[in-house]
């Protein structure tokens, strides 16, 4: 089955800066790829997601990447607000809805 | 347009009981997900409901059932409840596309289950 690895566990950015999440997975035939935010007390929330016929995708300040032929997909975030701290998950699925995701990324911003 | 909505939002059982979760969907959506969250295992799927049928399930015991009502409301019932069992159980749902198949999926704010 489908295997997401996720890193690094931890990122620790000064505002202004850039942030870049990175996934490897291991299932080829996965197709779809979203990234979610997760808030303390909240559910996972929806920020970014990519479709393996699609190389980048941009929406304003983050960005994702994907390298089919490597099976990586990145997150990027430029200039990173306070607000953007988080924990951030990756996930990727060979179609239909079982997501399959990373351990996640704590991201700290800090002013 | 409302998000979707899971309750009860806290839960503390004991160990022995059983417990069942509600999830309402966004409204449209016909497609309700479960996952369990811990710290040590992270986000893993349970299982997806469609249309009222079970269309997909993950590698958990069959202590852990579910069902869809026709207006796509779901609930997630574990029974004999473990120490283990202990997270933090999250709703997802998805749009309809033409091809009735989807993975875009919309997370609530999910039930802390506590077991004693």
């Amino acid at each position: 089955g489908e295997n997401v690895e996720q890193h690094p566990s931890t990122l620790s950015v000064q505002e202004g800066d850039s942030a870049v999440i990175k996934c490897t997975y291991s299932d080829s035939a996965s197709n779809y790829f979203p990234w979610y935010k997760q808030e303390l007390g909240k559910g996972p929330q929806l920020i970014i997601d990519i479709r393996s016929n699609v190389g980048e995708k941009k929406d304003q300040r983050i960005a994702v990447t994907l390298n089919k032929t490597a099976k990586h997909f990145s997150l990027h975030i430029t200039e990173t607000q306070p607000e953007d701290s988080a924990v951030y998950f990756c996930a990727a699925t060979p179609g239909g809805t079982a997501l399959i995701f990373g351990k996640g990324t704590t991201l700290s911003v800090s002013s | 347009k409302a998000g979707v909505t899971q309750t009860p939002r806290y839960l503390i059982k004991t160990r022995g009981q059983q417990v069942t979760l509600s999830c309402s969907p966004i409204s449209g959506h016909r497609s309700v997900s479960w996952y369990q969250q811990t710290p040590g295992q992270g986000l893993q799927f349970l299982f997806e409901y469609f249309s009222e049928t079970q269309r997909n399930k993950g590698n958990f015991p069959g202590r852990f059932s579910g069902r869809q009502f026709s207006n796509s409301r779901s609930e997630m019932n574990v029974s004999t409840l473990e120490l283990g069992d202990s997270a933090l159980y999250l709703c997802a749902s998805s749009p309809p596309t033409s091809g009735g198949f989807t993975d875009t999926q919309y997370f609530g704010p999910g039930t802390r289950l506590t077991v004693l």
